[in-house]
Formats: C-alpha cells, structure tokens, sequence
C-alpha cells in the first residue's frame, strides 16, 4: 500500500547511545517531515526536507540530525540519546500544496 | 511564524452529547486551517480542511468546524459523539514557508458509553 513508513516502531535506548529512525515514502512527494509528539504539546516540528538534498530546521532541532539523499527517504538521527528525546516520533511527506499531507504510524522512543 | 492554540486539553462526555473543540491561531492574513483525529495507538488523519469560501466545512464522521475570520478561531463539532470517538483531535495551521503544519497542543476527548 502507498504511504509513509517508519520503522522501528518502538524502541529503548540508554543515555548516550544513538539510532536513527527510518522513514520512507513511495508517493513521489518532494516535501517530508519530522514531527515530535509529547503529551499536551501537540507536535513539534523537528526537521523538514523541500526535496532531495535539501533539509531544514524546525521549531526544536537541537540533539538530532537529517539527510535526504533520495525522495523516498529521510531518515532522523539522534547521536547522543538523552531522556528529553523520549517521545512519539511521526515522519509526513507532502506534495507541493498541503492537501496530499500523509503521516506514518509513528516511532516511540524511550530514553533511559 | 504561526502559534496555534487549542483550549480544552482534556474533555469527557457522554455518548449522544455535543462535542465542541475551540482553535485559535496567532495572525491573520490568508490560511488554510486543518483538524486532525489520533485515535488511540493511530497515526493522525485528516478529519477536515478549510481553504476557502464557506466558512462552515463538513468532514468526515460527522464533524464540522467554522471559521470565524475576525476571531481568528476555527472550532471543531459534532452534535452527537459516540464512544468511537474516543481520540485526541489536533487544530493546525498550513504555513507556505517550507508547506508545513503547525499544530496545536490537542484535546484528548473522551466519551463515556
């Protein structure tokens, strides 16, 4: 089925260690995201990506990292795990206009 | 850049009560406003969107939402919950800058059967 998927969709790291979180798409769309998710503060914008080879910040980028080397993928890396990471993770892509905006059943991390 | 603000974090009712969920945004200007529904162990969907004209938009299952441009406010509805819909329902507002979402902090509703 089209759509975004992540993987993995639970995971437990210790402090300091570091993982990337995957996500996919198969919809052909430039724009892609990464959101945080935290109780009663909605979601937060960690990084977005226009198209291949171009990435940005959002509202909360500090302690992670992206790439977008295809159109398909754009992974979020977190290098050095700390206990404010743990969180829902969701990845989105987009079309040019925001009526083709598909998340992807989300990644939640736990930090101990 | 926009802030959304949704007021109710949490709210309960029971099956067959009105369900009102208000959203306010920080500026005006052209927007194009969106609710999204979380049910439990889901990613986000798309309940309704406005662009433009009729401020009144229906959606899916039954809900609707205005959009009162002078209050800048854009309130979800729904004249009769049942017990699916059980959620957390987020309020966001498209920016053009980067085509991305700005949500709000979500109200987990909860309806009692």
């Amino acid at each position: 089925n089209a759509g975004v998927t992540q993987t993995p969709k639970f995971r437990i790291l210790k402090i300091g260690q570091s993982m990337t979180l995957q996500c996919t798409q198969d919809m052909n769309h430039n724009y892609m995201y990464w959101y945080r998710q935290d109780p009663g503060m909605g979601l937060k914008l960690i990084y977005y990506s226009v198209g291949a080879g171009i990435t940005d910040k959002g509202e909360v980028p500090n302690g992670y990292n992206v790439s977008r080397s295809t159109t398909e993928d754009f992974p979020l890396r977190l290098e050095l795990a700390a206990p404010s990471q743990t969180s829902v993770y969701f990845c989105a892509s987009s079309s040019l206009t925001p009526y083709g905006y598909t998340f992807g059943s989300g990644t939640r991390l736990t930090v101990v | 850049a926009q802030s959304v603000s949704q007021h109710n974090h949490h709210v309960i009712l029971s099956e067959a009560a009105s369900l009102e969920l208000g959203c306010n945004y920080s500026y005006g200007g052209t927007v194009n406003l969106f609710w999204y529904v979380q049910y439990p162990g889901q990613h986000l969907q798309l309940l309704l969107k406005y662009f433009s004209g009729d401020p009144l938009v229906k959606g899916i299952k039954g809900f609707e939402a205005e959009f009162i441009k002078s209050k800048f406010s854009f309130n979800l509805r729904k004249p009769s919950v049942q017990w699916s819909d059980t959620a957390e329902y987020f309020c966001a507002v498209y920016e053009a800058a980067g085509n991305k979402l700005t949500f709000g902090g979500g109200t987990r509703v909860l309806v009692k059967p």
